[in-house]
């Protein structure tokens, strides 16, 4: 079956420490999104990419950075920059045209302690 | 600046009864309305969505509403169903170049009481 996978579910790490998270997809996706959740914030755009080695910055992306170096995948990693990165991290993916919705991962709930 | 505003963080509605879940916008280039549904720690499943040239869509239980004029959609769920029990997020996207960006609410938590 299609789908995309994040993982892991649950990441914990120490405060100052970088962490990667993962995104895969086999739906042949153009495009690929991360976003952040907050209790009260609704989804937020960190960074998403249209084609392979090419992304944009979205609304919060400070403190994070990404790659794009195949169709299928797109990591993102939360630097020691990023202020307050405990949060649930959704990535997401779409064909790149007018009329599709995203199709979500499970999401990762990262803890910085 | 919250470009799409959902109110009302939450609402609850006995079994059976309607659920009426609002959402403004603030864009006037948004073109296309969706509405994904959202269990606990999960991603997002899309639920239903309208272009701006029509006012309704409907998929079984599920209809929505949009009136451009007010810059409103709204999402009614008949009959609601103890499983309909989630948080759900509207959304949009506009036309700009290059891009493929959807705008979330902050979403509604519904609860459907049994």
């Amino acid at each position: 079956d299609g789908g995309i996978t994040q993982s892991p579910k649950y990441l914990f790490r120490k405060e100052g420490q970088n962490v990667t998270l993962s995104c895969e997809q086999n739906l042949n996706h153009d495009a690929m999104y991360w976003y952040r959740q907050d209790p009260g914030q609704g989804l937020r755009l960190i960074y998403y990419s249209q084609i392979v080695n090419d992304f944009q910055k979205g609304d919060i992306a400070e403190g994070y950075s990404v790659s794009r170096e195949k169709k299928e995948s797109f990591p993102l990693t939360v630097t020691s920059a990023q202020k307050n990165p405990t949060a649930f991290y959704l990535c997401a993916s779409s064909i790149s045209g007018r009329d599709y919705g995203y199709t979500f991962g499970s999401g990762t709930r990262l803890t910085v302690v | 600046d919250q470009q799409v505003k959902q109110n009302s963080p939450s609402l609850s509605v006995q079994e059976g009864r309607i659920s009426i879940l609002n959402c403004d916008y603030t864009n006037s280039m948004f073109d296309y309305f969706l509405w994904y549904k959202k269990y606990p720690a999960e991603g997002p499943t899309f639920l239903i969505s309208i272009s701006s040239i029509k006012d309704k869509n409907e998929d079984g239980r599920f209809t929505v509403f949009l009136n451009k004029s007010a810059k409103h959609l709204s999402l009614h769920i008949v009959p609601s169903q103890p499983g309909d029990s989630a948080v759900y997020f509207c959304a949009a996207r506009g036309i700009q170049t290059g891009a493929n960006n959807l705008f979330f609410g902050t979403g509604t938590r519904l609860t459907v009481i049994p």
